[in-house]
Protein backbone atom coordinates (compact mmCIF):
# COMPACT_ATOMS: atom_id res chain seq x y z
CA UNK A 1 0.00 0.00 0.00
CA UNK A 2 1.33 3.61 -0.29
CA UNK A 3 2.27 5.84 2.10
CA UNK A 4 2.66 9.54 2.52
CA UNK A 5 4.91 11.10 5.39
CA UNK A 6 5.03 14.71 6.41
CA UNK A 7 7.87 14.87 9.29
CA UNK A 8 7.01 18.33 10.25
CA UNK A 9 4.03 18.57 12.37
CA UNK A 10 3.97 22.65 12.78
CA UNK A 11 6.69 24.82 10.92
CA UNK A 12 6.76 28.51 11.61
CA UNK A 13 8.63 31.49 8.76
CA UNK A 14 8.58 35.35 8.87
CA UNK A 15 6.32 37.13 6.39
CA UNK A 16 7.85 37.74 3.39
CA UNK A 17 10.49 34.67 4.05
CA UNK A 18 10.68 31.46 1.80
CA UNK A 19 9.50 27.61 3.78
CA UNK A 20 9.87 24.48 2.44
CA UNK A 21 7.53 21.87 3.38
CA UNK A 22 8.97 18.20 3.25
CA UNK A 23 7.05 14.87 1.91
CA UNK A 24 8.29 11.65 1.14
CA UNK A 25 5.92 8.68 -0.03
CA UNK A 26 6.43 5.18 -0.57
CA UNK A 27 5.27 3.37 -3.80
CA UNK A 28 6.21 0.42 -6.01
CA UNK A 29 4.67 2.11 -9.08
CA UNK A 30 5.52 4.32 -11.66
CA UNK A 31 3.12 6.20 -13.03
CA UNK A 32 1.50 8.49 -10.04
CA UNK A 33 0.50 12.00 -9.33
CA UNK A 34 1.34 14.13 -6.32
CA UNK A 35 -0.09 16.73 -5.20
CA UNK A 36 0.15 19.90 -2.01
CA UNK A 37 -3.82 20.80 -0.90
CA UNK A 38 -4.17 23.53 1.51
CA UNK A 39 -6.00 23.71 3.95
CA UNK A 40 -7.15 27.24 5.84
CA UNK A 41 -8.89 26.80 9.70
CA UNK A 42 -12.18 26.42 9.14
CA UNK A 43 -12.69 26.56 5.12
CA UNK A 44 -12.28 23.76 2.22
CA UNK A 45 -9.07 22.04 1.20
CA UNK A 46 -7.91 23.78 -2.26
CA UNK A 47 -5.32 22.64 -5.06
CA UNK A 48 -1.82 24.59 -4.52
CA UNK A 49 0.08 22.39 -7.24
CA UNK A 50 0.47 18.75 -8.84
CA UNK A 51 3.19 17.27 -10.55
CA UNK A 52 3.18 14.26 -12.92
CA UNK A 53 6.01 11.32 -12.11
CA UNK A 54 6.61 11.05 -15.40
CA UNK A 55 7.53 14.84 -15.91
CA UNK A 56 11.46 15.63 -14.99
CA UNK A 57 9.96 18.98 -14.72
CA UNK A 58 9.89 20.75 -11.47
CA UNK A 59 5.81 22.14 -11.37
CA UNK A 60 5.27 25.62 -10.55
CA UNK A 61 2.78 27.97 -10.01
CA UNK A 62 3.08 31.65 -9.14
CA UNK A 63 5.16 31.44 -5.37
CA UNK A 64 4.88 28.04 -4.81
CA UNK A 65 7.41 24.96 -6.49
CA UNK A 66 8.15 21.70 -5.82
CA UNK A 67 11.26 19.84 -5.72
CA UNK A 68 10.09 16.33 -6.88
CA UNK A 69 13.46 13.90 -6.60
CA UNK A 70 11.76 10.66 -7.89
CA UNK A 71 14.48 8.25 -7.15
CA UNK A 72 14.42 9.18 -3.25
CA UNK A 73 10.54 9.44 -3.16
CA UNK A 74 10.41 13.19 -1.75
CA UNK A 75 8.18 15.60 -2.87
CA UNK A 76 9.00 18.73 -1.01
CA UNK A 77 6.50 22.27 -1.48
CA UNK A 78 8.89 25.70 -1.43
CA UNK A 79 6.95 28.39 -0.53
CA UNK A 80 8.42 32.10 -1.45
CA UNK A 81 7.88 35.10 -0.18
CA UNK A 82 5.42 34.14 2.34
CA UNK A 83 2.22 35.98 2.89
CA UNK A 84 -0.34 36.15 6.07
CA UNK A 85 -2.75 34.11 4.14
CA UNK A 86 -0.17 31.25 3.55
CA UNK A 87 -0.89 30.46 7.02
CA UNK A 88 -2.91 26.74 7.12
CA UNK A 89 -2.78 23.14 7.13
CA UNK A 90 -0.71 21.54 4.24
CA UNK A 91 -1.07 17.76 3.15
CA UNK A 92 0.69 15.92 0.48
CA UNK A 93 -1.11 13.69 -1.18
CA UNK A 94 -0.16 10.92 -3.47
CA UNK A 95 -2.39 9.00 -6.33
CA UNK A 96 -1.97 6.04 -8.81
CA UNK A 97 -1.81 6.59 -12.64
CA UNK A 98 -4.86 5.55 -14.38
CA UNK A 99 -4.83 1.58 -14.67
CA UNK A 100 -7.52 0.85 -12.29
CA UNK A 101 -8.35 0.84 -9.02
CA UNK A 102 -6.78 3.25 -6.55
CA UNK A 103 -8.18 5.98 -7.89
CA UNK A 104 -8.63 7.50 -4.16
CA UNK A 105 -5.90 10.34 -2.65
CA UNK A 106 -3.31 8.86 -0.17
CA UNK A 107 -2.80 11.90 2.06
CA UNK A 108 -0.28 12.56 4.84
CA UNK A 109 -0.89 14.00 8.50
CA UNK A 110 0.36 17.18 7.49
CA UNK A 111 1.56 20.02 8.25
CA UNK A 112 0.42 23.30 10.12
CA UNK A 113 1.77 26.35 8.73
CA UNK A 114 2.29 29.54 10.57
CA UNK A 115 3.33 33.00 9.23
CA UNK A 116 4.70 35.21 11.75
CA UNK A 117 4.02 38.80 11.09
CA UNK B 1 -21.03 29.46 -6.88
CA UNK B 2 -19.81 26.37 -9.00
CA UNK B 3 -18.01 24.47 -6.34
CA UNK B 4 -18.83 21.41 -4.61
CA UNK B 5 -21.35 21.79 -1.89
CA UNK B 6 -21.95 20.00 0.98
CA UNK B 7 -25.13 19.81 3.15
CA UNK B 8 -25.05 20.03 6.47
CA UNK B 9 -22.63 22.02 7.47
CA UNK B 10 -22.69 20.45 10.78
CA UNK B 11 -24.56 17.42 12.56
CA UNK B 12 -24.55 16.59 16.22
CA UNK B 13 -26.53 13.31 17.05
CA UNK B 14 -26.85 10.98 19.61
CA UNK B 15 -24.90 7.01 19.63
CA UNK B 16 -27.25 5.09 17.93
CA UNK B 17 -28.71 7.07 15.57
CA UNK B 18 -28.59 7.28 11.50
CA UNK B 19 -27.41 10.39 9.83
CA UNK B 20 -26.91 11.55 6.01
CA UNK B 21 -24.93 13.86 4.17
CA UNK B 22 -25.13 15.14 0.57
CA UNK B 23 -22.86 16.36 -1.50
CA UNK B 24 -23.39 17.98 -5.00
CA UNK B 25 -20.14 18.03 -7.47
CA UNK B 26 -19.08 20.64 -9.99
CA UNK B 27 -22.02 20.11 -12.54
CA UNK B 28 -19.91 18.31 -14.95
CA UNK B 29 -17.31 16.08 -12.93
CA UNK B 30 -18.46 12.46 -13.14
CA UNK B 31 -16.24 11.61 -10.50
CA UNK B 32 -17.58 12.14 -6.98
CA UNK B 33 -15.04 10.83 -3.80
CA UNK B 34 -15.64 10.53 -0.28
CA UNK B 35 -13.24 10.67 2.68
CA UNK B 36 -12.72 11.03 6.29
CA UNK B 37 -10.70 13.49 8.51
CA UNK B 38 -10.41 13.24 11.72
CA UNK B 39 -8.49 15.60 14.09
CA UNK B 40 -4.93 16.19 13.37
CA UNK B 41 -5.10 13.57 10.51
CA UNK B 42 -4.99 13.78 6.90
CA UNK B 43 -7.98 12.46 5.07
CA UNK B 44 -8.81 9.16 4.43
CA UNK B 45 -10.25 7.64 1.56
CA UNK B 46 -13.27 5.94 1.92
CA UNK B 47 -15.16 5.41 -1.44
CA UNK B 48 -15.51 7.13 -4.93
CA UNK B 49 -18.55 7.08 -7.70
CA UNK B 50 -18.63 7.26 -11.75
CA UNK B 51 -21.23 8.70 -12.69
CA UNK B 52 -23.58 6.66 -10.81
CA UNK B 53 -21.13 3.38 -10.01
CA UNK B 54 -19.43 2.84 -6.96
CA UNK B 55 -16.33 1.91 -8.23
CA UNK B 56 -14.32 1.45 -4.92
CA UNK B 57 -14.43 1.18 -1.09
CA UNK B 58 -11.84 1.36 1.52
CA UNK B 59 -11.70 -1.36 3.81
CA UNK B 60 -12.83 1.89 6.38
CA UNK B 61 -16.05 1.46 4.96
CA UNK B 62 -17.79 -0.30 7.34
CA UNK B 63 -21.45 -2.44 7.24
CA UNK B 64 -22.84 0.83 8.72
CA UNK B 65 -22.06 3.14 5.73
CA UNK B 66 -23.74 2.97 2.28
CA UNK B 67 -23.29 5.87 -0.31
CA UNK B 68 -25.40 6.43 -2.79
CA UNK B 69 -25.24 8.56 -6.34
CA UNK B 70 -28.67 7.43 -7.83
CA UNK B 71 -28.57 9.42 -11.18
CA UNK B 72 -25.06 10.12 -11.23
CA UNK B 73 -25.22 13.88 -9.51
CA UNK B 74 -25.43 14.52 -5.88
CA UNK B 75 -24.23 11.57 -3.52
CA UNK B 76 -25.24 10.64 -0.77
CA UNK B 77 -23.61 9.00 2.43
CA UNK B 78 -25.53 7.17 5.37
CA UNK B 79 -24.09 5.98 8.61
CA UNK B 80 -26.35 3.97 10.46
CA UNK B 81 -26.32 3.13 14.22
CA UNK B 82 -23.73 6.04 15.00
CA UNK B 83 -20.94 5.31 17.12
CA UNK B 84 -18.67 8.22 18.93
CA UNK B 85 -15.56 6.83 16.92
CA UNK B 86 -17.72 8.49 13.85
CA UNK B 87 -17.23 11.68 14.70
CA UNK B 88 -15.03 13.34 12.34
CA UNK B 89 -15.27 15.90 8.89
CA UNK B 90 -16.49 14.08 6.00
CA UNK B 91 -15.15 15.63 2.63
CA UNK B 92 -16.83 15.08 -0.70
CA UNK B 93 -15.09 16.10 -3.69
CA UNK B 94 -15.31 15.67 -7.33
CA UNK B 95 -13.74 15.82 -10.72
CA UNK B 96 -13.44 14.88 -13.93
CA UNK B 97 -12.45 10.90 -15.44
CA UNK B 98 -9.56 9.84 -16.13
CA UNK B 99 -7.46 9.74 -12.82
CA UNK B 100 -4.84 12.95 -14.05
CA UNK B 101 -7.89 14.91 -13.12
CA UNK B 102 -7.71 16.93 -9.85
CA UNK B 103 -9.92 16.50 -7.23
CA UNK B 104 -11.24 19.15 -5.64
CA UNK B 105 -13.03 18.98 -2.52
CA UNK B 106 -16.75 20.84 -0.59
CA UNK B 107 -16.49 22.15 2.73
CA UNK B 108 -16.94 19.24 4.13
CA UNK B 109 -20.03 17.99 6.90
CA UNK B 110 -18.26 18.02 10.35
CA UNK B 111 -20.21 15.48 12.74
CA UNK B 112 -20.36 14.89 16.40
CA UNK B 113 -21.54 12.18 17.62
CA UNK B 114 -22.48 12.14 21.21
Amino acid sequence: AQTVTQSQPEMSVQEAETVTLSCTYDTSESDYYLFWYKQPPSRQMILVIRQEAYKQQNATENRFSVNFQKAAKSFSLKISDSQLGDAAMYFCAYRKGSGGGADGLTFGKGTHLIIQP
Amino acid sequence: DTGVSQNPRHKITKRGQNVTFRCDPISEHNRLYWYRQTLGQGPEFLTYFQNEAQLEKSRLLSDRFSAERPKGSFSTLEIQRTEQGDSAMYLCASSLAPSRETQYFGPGTRLLVL
